[in-house]
């Protein structure tokens, strides 16, 4: 089976700290996902990665950024905590498509409740 | 662009009841949709997908979805609903193409009544 691990399951952190949520997927996946997800809003798609050293910006990259330094780790960063990014972090990883029309479910980790204070 | 709606954002049934959680989708061209569920202090969960294979896709605990184009629907039904389903269910389409990228719905917190 798939695993997700991401390194913290609950955090708290002062405004303006710099803060960093880890993610580690041991299935060999290409892409990674961070989601953050708020009540009434669902999951929203901060930033992914295709590859190493790529990334792509999602729906909401404001105030974050990201690191894939390595296949299997993907860093989410807020640079400047503040108290609108308490949240659940989501992080995700899948497999490529196996042809250009295919498409892969994703795996999540069991998430990184933040409280920003 | 790709959309996915939920409609009703709670659902109750007793236990034994039909599950119906309903899911629209937008997408301008052929779509992939997914079912996944969250159980409480949990990520989600892929319970199945469709890609275009067959219209009716089972998945895991006995549920299963139906495609209809003509409605851009795609329904999660479970004939018989059992406590242990009482969780947050998110529908959710991604595209040919692209990155993988996928836009989740809002969800959908399913109560199950004894």
């Amino acid at each position: 089976d798939v695993k997700v691990t991401q390194s913290s399951r609950y955090l708290v952190k002062r405004t303006g700290e710099k803060v960093f949520l880890e993610c580690v997927q041991d299935m060999d996946h290409e892409n990674m996902f961070w989601y953050r997800q708020d009540p009434g809003l669902g999951l929203r798609l901060i930033y992914f990665s295709y590859d190493v050293k790529m990334k792509e910006k999602g729906d909401i990259p404001e105030g974050y950024s990201v690191s894939r330094e390595k296949k299997e780790r993907f860093s989410l960063i807020l640079e400047s905590a503040s108290t609108n990014q308490t949240s659940m972090y989501l992080c995700a990883s899948s497999a490529p498509g196996q042809t250009f029309y295919s498409n892969q479910p994703q795996h999540f980790g069991d998430g990184t409740r933040l409280s920003i204070l | 662009a790709q959309s996915v709606t939920q409609l009703g954002s709670h659902v109750s049934v007793s236990e034994g009841a039909l599950v119906l959680l309903r899911c629209n989708y937008s997408s301008s061209v052929p779509p992939y949709l997914f079912w996944y569920v969250q159980y409480p202090n949990q990520g989600l969960q892929l319970l199945l997908k469709y890609t275009s294979a067959a219209t009716l896709v089972k998945g895991i605990n006995g549920f299963e979805a139906e495609f209809k184009k003509s409605e851009t629907s795609f329904h999660l039904t479970k004939p018989s609903a059992h406590m242990s389903d009482a969780a947050e269910y998110f529908c959710a389409v991604s595209f040919s193409g692209g990155y993988q990228k996928v836009t989740f719905g809002i969800g959908t917190k399913l109560q199950v009544i004894p």
